[in-house]
C-alpha cells in the first residue's frame, strides 16, 4: 500500500513569513495530489490540488509543486496569517481509487 | 457552508447500545466514503461506496455495519462499540471513485463509547 510521510510535523512562523511543507510517497501510480486543511474541531477542506501532467499550479498565496520522479510534492503558503494556522494532510491518490491514505498531518502555526 | 451533512454532531453511548451515524449530500456524487479521525492522527478510511455499493472494507470490525440506501445517503450502523472506538467519524463523497477526484468532508459526528 502506499507510504505516505510529511515534512515536518510541527512550524511555526511569523505572520507574513513563508511556510513549505512537503509530502513523499511511494506509490509510482499515484497521480493527484490535493492538500486538505483541517482546523480545530472542523472538518478537512481541500485547499490545492495538482494533476500528474502539471508541475506546479497557483491559487493566489497557495501553490503546490510537483517532482514525480522523486515521488513528493509541496505545499506552499506566501504572506502567512493567524487564520492559515491549522494542521495540513496530503493525501496522493492513485487513478483507480484504490488508496484513500492521509499524509500524518503538519501543524502550523502562525504567530501575530 | 457545508455540502455534506453528518447528523448527529455529538454521541454519547454506552458498549450495549445500538445507534446510527447518518451523512447526507446533494451534490449527485456517486462516491461516498467513511472515516474515523482520532485525536491528533489523520483520517483512517473504513469504508467506500460506489455507486451505492460496497467496494472497499478496510478491515473493519462487524460492529460497524456500513449501508447506502441510495445516491445521496449514507449511515453507519454501531452496535456493541468499545472505548477504543470513540472518535471522530467523517463522512465524505466524490463525484466518482477514481482516484483524480477531490472529496467533501462533512463536519463529524464526535462518538464517546461509555
Amino acid at each position: 500500500g502506499e507510504n505516505v510521510e510529511q515534512h515536518p510535523s510541527t512550524l511555526s512562523v511569523q505572520e507574513g513569513d513563508s511556510a513549505v511543507i512537503k509530502c513523499t510517497y511511494s506509490d509510482s501510480a499515484s497521480n493527484y495530489f490535493p492538500w486538505y486543511k483541517q482546523e480545530l474541531g472542523k472538518r478537512p477542506q481541500l485547499i490545492i490540488d495538482i494533476r500528474s501532467n502539471v508541475g506546479e499550479k497557483k491559487d493566489q498565496r497557495i501553490a503546490v509543486t510537483l517532482n514525480k520522479t522523486a515521488k513528493h510534492f509541496s505545499l506552499h503558503i506566501t504572506e502567512t496569517q493567524p487564520e492559515d494556522s491549522a494542521v495540513y494532510f496530503c493525501a496522493p491518490r492513485d487513478n483507480y481509487g484504490q488508496n484513500f491514505v492521509f499524509g500524518p498531518g503538519t501543524r502550523l502555526s502562525v504567530l501575530p | 457552508d457545508t455540502e455534506v451533512t453528518q447528523t448527529p454532531k455529538h454521541l454519547v453511548m454506552g458498549m450495549t447500545n445500538k445507534k446510527s451515524l447518518k451523512c447526507e449530500q446533494h451534490m449527485g456524487h456517486r462516491a461516498m466514503y467513511w472515516y474515523k479521525q482520532k485525536a491528533k492522527k489523520p483520517p483512517e478510511l473504513m469504508f467506500v461506496y460506489s455507486y451505492e455499493k460496497l467496494s472497499i472494507n478496510e478491515s473493519v470490525p462487524s460492529r460497524f455495519s456500513p449501508e447506502c440506501p441510495n445516491s445521496s445517503l449514507l449511515n453507519l450502523h454501531l452496535h456493541a462499540l468499545q472505548p477504543e472506538d470513540s472518535a471522530l467519524y467523517l463522512c465524505a463523497s466524490s463525484h466518482l471513485r477514481s482516484g483524480d477526484q477531490p472529496q467533501h468532508f462533512g463536519d463529524g459526528t464526535r462518538l464517546s463509547i461509555l
